[in-house]
């Protein structure tokens, strides 16, 4: 049984940084993606961006480019999101989710690949506040 | 990047009947298709993925169909469990920018 376990809550001063933390047990790590959605109060659900071990890749959503970094720690089985700048839209519940490639359609391999989000970690709570 | 539109924002039905939502995306994603349940203070959950290929454990009232842009959720015989937040996600675009709708608030009647 997978389980993703996530790090807790943060309060951060805008313009500072996060980094929150996703750590896999069971499963094979490198052999899937671990994706980062978060959830502003009362909102949706917001792709930010995944890592896939196995190629080496790493793809974020556009509107965060330049302030989001994903990383992860294959010999920890753990997942990192860094987020700079902060500002009081970035106030939110973060998940972390792990991608299960959905190579049904079409033969998944580094320059193609599709993957969907099967486990979800329970979520961090990250407040930007003054 | 592939803007998903669901439909209605607010769905009422009475437990026991069909309930039934709707994913549109701006532009095909074939098959590229999950739907996911999210209850108060909850990650979301997977119900469907492969637009009508159903998670682990999911009970088979939950069924997905659809293909290109249109995609539908429906749920029959509605249980008091099943009252909460459905999103769908595309999971199409190359390189990786998944979108998700932005939720459809299924409550009792």
């Amino acid at each position: 049984q997978v389980q993703l376990v996530q790090s807790g809550a943060e309060v951060k001063k805008p313009g500072s940084s996060v980094k929150v933390s996703c750590k896999a047990s069971g499963g094979t790590f490198s052999t899937y993606a671990m994706s980062w959605v978060r959830q502003a109060p009362g909102q949706g659900l917001e792709w930010m961006g995944g890592i896939i071990p196995l190629y080496g890749t790493v793809n974020y959503a556009q509107k965060l480019q330049g302030r989001v970094t994903i990383t992860a720690d294959e010999s920890a089985t753990t997942a990192y999101l860094e987020l700079s700048s902060l500002r009081s839209e970035d106030t939110a519940v973060y998940y972390c989710a792990r991608g299960q490639f959905d190579c049904s359609r079409t033969s998944c391999y580094r320059d193609n690949y599709f993957y969907y989000m099967d486990v979800w970690g329970k979520g961090t709570t990250v407040t930007v506040s003054s | 990047e592939i803007v998903m539109t669901q439909s209605p924002a607010t769905l009422s039905v009475s437990p026991g009947e069909r309930a039934t939502l709707s994913c549109r995306a701006s532009q095909s994603v074939k098959s590229d298709l999950a739907w996911y349940q999210q209850k108060p203070g909850q990650a979301p959950r997977l119900l469907i993925y492969g637009a009508s290929n159903r998670a682990t454990y999911i009970p088979d009232r939950f069924i997905g169909s659809g293909s290109g842009t249109e995609f539908t959720l429906t749920i029959s015989s509605l249980q008091s469990d099943d009252f909460a937040v459905y999103y769908c996600l595309q999971y199409n675009s190359w390189p990786p920018a998944y979108t998700f709708g932005q939720g459809t608030k299924l409550e009792i009647k």
